[in-house]
Parts: structure tokens; sequence; C-alpha cells
């Protein structure tokens, strides 16, 4: 069973506008860690916010925020004034770990490519 | 820039053949991570290590292998290359085993022909 899903292969956004990329995800470890990782046609991996399980509060980084829904089982990237720049791939990830012999690796879904149309 | 370095930074070579990608983790970090990114498999934990010794296993092929060596820094190892092999492999690091954050390298992209 897929442990994270992205369901939009694409998206586009005008720019100056806001843009939700959606993540749910699967697992019964009751901590984890969720990530929201871009990745330009350049190819690196930037990291862009991290949300932990029992962080009470969503995270936020500048433009980005994570909508963490943990109820639901989601965690959407919510990227606010959208920038050119901003077009890429973007990536939800997912680390499970409560154990402490676990692997914390990390576990991605298929990715979300946006474009920001001008 | 991550303070991940990783090289080199591409790489084309022949079907059968045999390569070492080469990875510095950030300064303090000890934990080493090694992910392959390809068309139909898209991003994929191989293997990760741990001051020096390997923590947890993923999705990696007996023909790849990967260590890492007193100062942390970390190969992997890909032999009797096959055209499915190429990828984009990445390198990432982190503080220790149990940290979340982890840092990824700019990868390598190796070309099987």
């Amino acid at each position: 069973a897929q442990k994270i899903t992205q369901t939009q292969p694409g998206m586009f956004v005008q720019e100056k506008e806001a843009v939700t990329l959606d993540c749910t995800y699967d697992t019964s470890d009751p901590s984890y860690g969720l990530f929201w990782y871009k990745q330009p046609s350049s190819g690196e991996m930037i990291f862009l916010i991290y949300q932990g399980s029992y962080d009470q509060q969503n995270a936020t980084e500048g433009r980005y925020s994570l909508n963490f829904q943990k109820a639901r089982k989601s965690a959407n990237l919510v990227i606010s004034a959208s920038q050119l720049g901003d077009s890429a791939m973007y990536f939800c990830a997912m680390r499970e770990g409560s154990s402490s012999g676990s692997a914390r690796q990390l576990t991605f879904g298929s990715g979300t490519q946006l474009t920001v149309l001008p | 820039d991550s303070g991940v370095t990783q090289t080199p930074k591409h790489l084309i070579t022949a079907t059968g053949q045999r390569v070492t990608l080469r990875c510095s983790p950030r300064s303090g970090d000890l934990s080493v991570y090694w992910y392959q990114q390809s068309l139909d498999q898209g991003l994929q934990f191989l293997i990760q290590y741990y001051n020096g010794e390997e923590r947890a296993k993923g999705n990696i092929l007996e023909r790849f292998s990967a260590q890492q060596f007193p100062d942390l820094h970390s190969e992997l190892n890909l032999s009797s290359l096959e055209l499915g092999d190429s990828a984009l492999y990445f390198c990432a690091s982190s503080v220790d085993y149990r940290s979340y954050e982890q840092y990824f390298g700019p990868g390598t992209r190796l070309t099987v022909t």
C-alpha cells in the first residue's frame, strides 16, 4: 500500500496567487514526521517545511505553510503569493520512527509538478 | 547550499561496468542516506549508515553496495550496471539516526548506455 499519496501530477497557478498541493499519508506509527521538498529542473532537493506528528500547530516557513489534518492523514502544502521561481516538482515525504530500532529513511510520494504562470 | 557534497555530478558509463559515487555529509552529521530517483520507480531509499555502521537497508540491489568511512564520507558502489540503473542518486545527511531533518546533496546523474 502507498504510504504517501500525491494525487495531482501537475498543477498550474497564476503568479501572486496561492496554491495548495495535496498529500495524504498512511502509517500506524504514532510518531512520524512529514516533509515537503522542492526539486527544480536543475535536480537538487530543497527542504521546505517539516511537521511532526505531535506538533499542535501547523508548520509555517515564510510563504510555505503545511495544513496538517491528523485525523484525515493529510499534510497539504500551501504556497502563498506564488512566484515564477516556484515552478518545480514538489515531493511530500514521511519518516516514521517511534521505535529506536526502526529505520529513519524518508518515504516519498510521486510528486506534483507545479507551473506558475505569468 | 545544503552543505552535502556529491561527486561526480554526472557519470556516463556502459552496461556491465562498475562505478563509485561519493558523498561528504554536512559537517557534524553522522548519518548518511542514499536514495535513487528514476523515472519508473520515483524516489527510493537505498541504504543508511550511521557513524560507519550500516543502519538500515531499503530497495538496494545486491549489485549495489555502500560504506561509510572513518571521516564519515560515504561511497555507493554500483556494479554490473544495467540500462535500468540510469537514475539520479542522492545522498542525504542528518545529525544522527534519530534526527528528522535530512539535507540532500545535489545528486549524481548516472547514465548507463
